[in-house]
């Protein structure tokens, strides 16, 4: 049963912990994403990666990092440093070369 | 600065109308047009693409109409249903495969 998993659905921390959030893939895609979704807004991409042990900045980096050791992981930790780090994250894939991008359920990050 | 501009941001349509969506971009760089449906609390999921050089595309009871000369493209959705209830994203992707995506519109069909 191919797909994108991100765990877990619902995560809660206090303000100054960081936090990984999971994301794991077994449609043999090369490229990942990562992106925030807010109320009423579309959705920002935070890093990708084309290929392992290679990541880029997307259009909102500031206070996140990720890794990319594996071809079916790519995990994003939420840093201390993000200002405002409640949101719903999702995370993507496509096969190389391709437009498609596949979606994840969601992590929903609640920080207090 | 967004670089797709997307509306209205909700309509309601009775079951069996048309809804319709438009989003705008000036980027001519963007080679593909993607429409994603999600419903709430969960990942959007893709919906139809089109790219720049077809003018329409059909899939089932959804169609996009794509106008090169002036940026923007929208989704038709024809015989509206219940469970066509949902948030839509339009979005554009540069030829480096990132995607930009408009603000989404929350479609609320009324049986």
């Amino acid at each position: 049963d191919g797909g994108i998993t991100q765990s877990p659905k619902y995560l809660f921390r206090k303000e100054g912990q960081n936090v990984t959030l999971s994301c794991e893939q077994n449609l043999n895609h090369d490229a990942m994403y990562w992106y925030r979704q807010d109320p009423g807004q579309g959705l920002r991409l935070i890093y990708y990666s084309q290929i392992v042990n290679d990541f880029q900045k997307g259009d909102i980096a500031e206070g996140y990092s990720v890794s990319r050791e594996k071809k079916e992981s790519f995990p994003l930790t939420v840093t201390s440093a993000q200002k405002n780090p409640t949101a719903f994250y999702l995370c993507a894939s496509s096969p190389r070369d391709r437009d498609e991008q596949y979606f994840g359920p969601g992590t929903r990050l609640t920080v207090t | 600065q967004q670089q797709v501009k997307q509306s209205p941001q909700s309509l309601i349509v009775q079951k069996g109308g048309i809804s319709i969506i438009n989003c705008a971009y000036e980027n001519t760089a963007f080679d593909y047009f993607p429409w994603y449906q999600q419903f709430p609390g969960k990942g959007p999921a893709l919906l139809i693409a089109i790219r720049p050089d077809v003018s329409e595309k059909k899939e089932g009871r959804f169609t996009i109409s794509f106008n090169k000369s002036a940026k923007q493209f929208s989704l038709h959705i024809m015989d509206s249903q219940p469970g066509d209830s949902a948030t839509y994203f339009c979005a554009a992707s540069n030829p480096d495969y990132k995607l930009s995506f408009g603000a989404g519109t929350t479609v609320t069909v009324r049986a």
